[in-house]
């Protein structure tokens, strides 16, 4: 049972477009979500994080969008650069049961120069 | 500061034996998680250990076991090994509460024969 879904496997960008990843789940009790990127051969690496309370969280490039009533988030990347070529996987918790995330998939995205 | 360490990186196994995998979290971090990565089913938690207790529990089977010390440091146990547990297992610790990133550890590759 994937409660967490990224459905597109892969995403290729030119540099300095933006970068849309994805990710839907389907658990109403998760109010806490993570993105990471992983590199092979590597663990992953945290990117950002967004609370429910939030609809939007900005590091950087980076920034992260959630609508909880479509249980739907996004990552976006401006602009996209060929060193963000990696893995992202997202993933969701209940902040009240600890560190129990659960991932997507990942979706691997490819920044062309 | 000095980041997760996992140890082995790298193993090999045949069917039937059991194998146990080491994990120290970073200096201060209470919560140690594990998570096991395959193609194509990304990353699936196994368990957390908060203060030498398991705080939560994915769903595997048990021969899946772990455990913490006192000084936080972890390991997990597989027994009676599959082909199917062949994966990249990964540790991430964290600080302890529920709204914190993971940090992870680079994985210990596992490949049973």
């Amino acid at each position: 049972d994937q409660q967490v879904k990224q459905n597109s496997p892969s995403l290729s960008v030119q540099e300095g477009r933006i970068s849309i990843l994805n990710c839907d789940y389907t658990n109403s009790m998760f109010d806490y979500f993570l993105w990471y990127k992983k590199y092979p051969a590597e663990g992953p690496t945290f990117l950002i994080s967004i609370s429910s309370i939030k609809d939007k969280n900005e590091d950087g490039r980076f920034t992260v969008f959630l609508n909880k009533s479509a249980k739907h988030l996004s990552l976006h990347i401006v602009p996209s650069q060929p060193g963000d070529s990696a893995v992202y996987f997202c993933a969701a918790s209940n902040s009240n049961t600890g560190n129990q995330f659960y991932f997507g998939t990942g979706t691997s995205l490819t920044v062309i120069p | 500061k000095a980041g997760v360490t996992q140890t082995p990186r790298y193993l090999i196994k045949t069917r039937g034996q059991q194998v146990t995998l080491s994990c120290s979290p970073i200096s201060g971090h209470r919560s140690v998680s594990w998570y096991q990565q395959t193609p194509g089913q990304g990353l699936q938690f196994l368990f957390e250990y908060f203060s030498e207790t398991q705080r939560n529990k994915g769903n595997f089977p048990g021969r899946f076991s772990g455990r913490q010390f006192s000084n936080s440091r972890s390991e997990m146990n597989v027994s009676t090994l599959e082909l199917g547990d062949s994966a990249l297992y990964l540790c991430a610790s964290s600080p302890g509460s529920g709204t914190g990133e993971l940090f992870f550890g680079e994985g210990s590759r596992l490949t049973v024969l």
